[in-house]
């Protein structure tokens, strides 16, 4: 298995840019997760998916859009870059979205916006 | 939401030395978890504990969920085990989970 994979590893855009990060997961999880790091402070949710066709907003949901059209994928889009969203962003998935139990994470993708 | 509060913030331990982080939340959670971030910014599993004491070699946990803290426990530290500790919490009852800010763990030769 190769876990939960995300690509790009490294992205800089310029402000007002879209671009979308993509994540995916081969362990057949139904909760799926994308987070952002920002310097010296913990993760903080974006949005989340308890199973394909099913998202909702996280803490910080605001200039981010996702969608879960399969189980395996759960791609992050930035529609107009600011530089506010310079971070590091983090997939996640677990096992069930019911009863959720331990979060397996991405290698995490750091974007820069200019 | 709920808050999470790890201490100590920072932590510069010699080789050998053993340490205890600690993560105060302020509600009843079911989901509990220790992570540890490598210096390559990698998040590994290092613990799944709603409640009770676990161990995995030098390091142990123990949830106690109602008093509404964790300790992680790290004996015989080695340089490798620097980096940054987070817990992270899973309300009674939600979908989403709350990290910590972190214990930032320095270990010298």
């Amino acid at each position: 298995n190769a876990g939960v994979t995300q690509t790009p590893k490294f992205q800089v855009l310029k402000t007002g840019q879209s671009m979308t990060l993509q994540c995916a997961q081969d362990m057949n999880h139904e909760y799926m997760s994308w987070y952002r790091q920002d310097p010296g402070m913990g993760l903080r949710l974006i949005h989340y998916s308890v199973g394909a066709g099913i998202t909702d907003q996280g803490e910080v949901p605001n200039g981010y859009n996702v969608s879960r059209s399969t189980t395996e994928d759960f791609p992050l889009r930035l529609l107009s870059a600011a530089p506010s969203q310079t971070s590091v962003y983090f997939c996640a998935s677990s096992p069930s979205g019911l009863v959720m139990d331990e979060q397996y994470f991405g290698p995490g993708t750091r974007l820069t916006v200019t | 939401g709920i808050q999470v509060e790890q201490s100590p913030p920072d932590l510069i331990l010699q080789e050998g030395a053993n340490s205890t982080l600690r993560c105060n939340f302020s509600d009843s959670v079911n989901n509990l978890q220790w992570f540890h971030q490598n210096p390559w910014g990698q998040l590994i599993n290092l613990f799944y504990i709603p409640s009770g004491t676990k161990q995995n070699g030098r390091l142990s946990a123990t949830t106690v969920a109602t008093e509404r803290y964790s300790l992680l426990y790290i004996s015989s530290s080695q340089t490798t085990d620097s980096g940054v500790y987070f817990c992270a919490v899973r309300r009674l009852g939600g979908n989403q989970f709350y990290f910590g800010t972190g214990t930032s763990l320095t270990v010298i030769p």
